[in-house]
């Protein structure tokens, strides 16, 4: 079956560094990707999605391309903020647009001033 | 509502008894999840309804869980005999049902334990 492997966590970062959160696949047919986002407190927010192969979401300068030969939808951002520190989950979705979400297990993110 | 609602927030149970937890999609969204998150973990897929019907069961671990949708609206999740091992936060989504993008939104969950 399909399957989300994140990156082992938590991440802690000081305030401008770059962001890199790995997010690799095991999967058939032509899924789709996103990147999804718990705050403290909040439920699950979508901060971006691909849908095809070389696909680039974007999205408060966020970024992640689907990469299909690297099995691969690592999240990046240029410069974190205090306000980034949140819970994020990297999810595949079957072929098909009403199909299950698969999610890898998340990784805490916590940005110093 | 704005949102998917998810009510109680929390539910404090004994081992043993039956508990219904309550998911209110967003509206004219045909498409309705729940989903298991674990402490720790990433969410994990329970059942998927199109409309009333359930399109995808695939992810109840076994016959204590069982999910309604009967009008095409709300959503029970309904857990008998509850196990120690069942605490954990229940999550709903709803989805236009359409073709296209399709994107699921989620509510804040419902923090099940079970003493």
């Amino acid at each position: 079956g399909n399957s989300v492997t994140q990156m082992e966590g938590p991440v802690t970062l000081s305030e401008e560094a770059f962001l890199t959160i790995n997010c690799t696949y095991t999967a058939t047919g032509y899924p789709s990707f996103f990147w999804y986002v718990q705050y403290p407190g909040e439920g699950l927010q979508l901060l971006l999605k691909a849908t095809k192969a070389d696909d680039k979401g974007s999205n408060k300068g966020f970024e992640a391309t689907y990469r299909k030969e690297t099995t691969s939808f690592h999240l990046e951002k240029g410069s974190v903020q205090v306000s980034d520190s949140a819970v994020y989950f990297c999810a595949l979705r079957d072929t098909g647009a009403n199909s299950k979400l698969t999610f890898g297990k998340g990784i805490t993110l916590s940005v110093r001033p | 509502g704005a949102g998917v609602s998810q009510t109680p927030s929390n539910k404090v149970t004994e081992k043993g008894k039956y508990v219904e937890l309550r998911c209110d999609p967003i509206s004219g969204h045909t498409a309705l999840y729940w989903y298991r998150q674990s402490l720790g973990q990433g969410p994990e897929f329970l059942i998927y309804f199109q409309g009333t019907g359930a399109a995808d069961d695939s992810g109840l671990p076994n016959d204590r869980f069982f999910a309604v949708r009967p009008e095409g609206s709300v959503s029970t999740l309904k857990i008998q005999r509850t196990e120690r091992g069942d605490s954990a936060v229940y999550l709903c989504a709803s989805s236009p049902g359409t073709s296209g993008e399709n994107i699921q939104y989620f509510g804040a969950g419902t923090r099940l334990s079970v003493l």
